[in-house]
């Protein structure tokens, strides 16, 4: 069974600074999708950014990327230029790239929480 | 277009109760997941639904917990007889399809609490 594990249960960062959230994760698959979602204090979640583990080049989305480990299986996130709107708990999550059914569950880690001062 | 919606989004509910939470993802997605996230932990899949047929329950914790989507699009989770340990938030995401790489988006969740 694949996991997710996220070893910062809270982080904090400066407005302006960057931060990296760290997240490893299990699988015997070669197929699959990794995820970064953010939750905010409303509870909606929202996908950040995704990374396809067939692709080599690391995925970004404006202020944030990703250091993609395959090999290591790890799968970081890096916010630059942190703001106050990034206050959140933020989701590490794994999908397989297998077609149907079960296999397309989001499996999470347990969340890192990031606090950004002013 | 709208997201995805849930009601209620808070729900007290006396030990023994039967609950029902509802959930109307974006129109025209064909999958429907149900997750549960208990308090500081991350969202465990519970269900899955591609348009009317439940493919997956695997992740449903007892044979109390019942979900439906019978028109292929709304879809209701239902507690029987609410235990103290049901207390979380109920999230429900779509998928315009079921291939890995289409994005689930979520409702806001529905806080459970069972006092």
């Amino acid at each position: 069974a694949q996991t997710v594990t996220q070893s910062q249960p809270e982080m904090s960062v400066q407005e302006a600074e960057t931060v990296t959230l760290s997240c490893t994760y299990d699988t015997s698959e070669s197929d699959y999708y990794l995820f970064w979602y953010k939750q905010p204090p409303s509870r909606q979640m929202i996908l950040v950014i995704r990374q396809e583990a067939y692709k080599q080049q690391n995925a970004t989305e404006n202020r944030f990327s990703v250091n993609f480990q395959k090999a290591a299986k790890s799968f970081s996130l890096k916010i630059s230029d942190s703001q106050l709107g990034d206050a959140a708990m933020y989701f590490c999550a794994y999908r397989s790239g297998f077609y149907g059914g079960a296999t397309n569950k989001l499996i999470f880690g347990t969340g890192t929480l990031l606090a950004v001062q002013p | 277009g709208a997201g995805v919606s849930q009601s209620p989004r808070y729900k007290v509910a006396k030990r023994g109760q039967d609950v029902a939470l509802r959930c109307d993802p974006i129109s025209g997605h064909v999958s429907l997941f149900w997750y549960q996230q208990a308090l500081g932990q991350g969202p465990e899949f519970l269900t899955y639904f591609q348009n009317e047929a439940q493919l997956d329950k695997s992740g449903l914790p007892s044979d109390r917990f019942f979900a439906e989507r019978p028109e292929g699009s709304v879809s209701t989770l239902k507690i029987q007889r609410t235990q103290q340990e049901d207390s979380a938030v109920y999230l429900c995401a779509s998928s315009f399809l079921e291939l890995a790489g289409y994005e689930q988006y979520f409702g806001p969740g529905t806080r459970l609490t069972v006092t």
